[in-house]
């Protein structure tokens, strides 16, 4: 029963290139969310989606982010001409559909990207 | 231009004293509130979480206390071990489970 698993681990960019973050959530669950830490700082919330809808993307930036969880295959968050802002560690958590009040989710290893 | 972050307040402890991380949150709307703790290079992982209604909530070796007057969360290990130097970050949340997180304690623990 393998967890949130996400790919790649490491991910090292030049500036003005793409970076392509992949999460597959925990069996069973059809809830993703994507958060952004940066060094000594705690987790910000980017987005939330379902599958095949975004839910809530109030802290996603407004240009070259992007974020999708099409009905087969993982969520991806997509960042375009990436800057040196964008160098963090990018998680993502899963949890199953809601059931009378909060659950708790759960978070991959995390994807640490490298602007150069 | 580059963002620098703020260091993360730093508790050290003794190996088996009790250690006590406070964090305040924002939202008194809150429905619960979540501990998670994160080693170097990992994910954040569940400690314990507590709801709204509640004020105190125990499980193995830790306890969570909720003052909601105060807008104020606490985490208490007891018999702190090495196993659990890392930081340690409170969370808020309500509704569809999107948590704020707080700022993060990083732990020391020393022999």
């Amino acid at each position: 029963n393998a967890g949130v698993m996400q790919n790649p681990r490491h991910l090292v960019r030049r500036r003005g290139q793409e970076a392509r973050l992949r999460c597959s959530p925990m069996k069973g669950h059809s809830h993703v969310y994507w958060y952004r830490q940066l060094p000594e700082e705690g987790l910000k919330f980017m987005v939330y989606l379902q599958k095949e809808n975004i839910i809530d993307e109030s802290g996603m930036p407004k240009e070259r982010f992007s974020a999708e969880f099409p009905k087969e295959g993982p969520s991806i968050l997509r960042i375009q001409q990436v800057v040196r802002g964008d160098s963090a560690a990018y998680f993502c958590a899963s949890s199953p559909e809601m059931v009378a009040g909060a659950n708790v989710l759960t978070f991959g290893a995390g994807s640490r990207l490298t602007v150069l | 231009g580059e963002s620098v972050g703020l260091h993360l307040p730093t508790l050290s402890v003794q190996e088996g004293d009790n250690s006590i991380i406070n964090c305040a949150y924002s939202n008194s709307a809150s429905d619960y509130f979540i501990w998670y703790k994160q080693e170097s290079g990992k994910g954040p992982q569940f400690i314990i979480d507590i709801r709204s209604n509640m004020d105190k909530r125990q499980g193995q070796r830790v306890t969570v206390l909720l003052n909601k007057t105060v807008k104020h969360l606490s985490l208490q290990i007891a018999a702190t071990q090495p196993g659990d130097s890392a930081v340690y970050f409170c969370a808020e949340g309500g509704g569809y489970n999107k948590l704020i997180f707080g700022a993060g304690t990083r732990l020391a623990v020393h022999p």
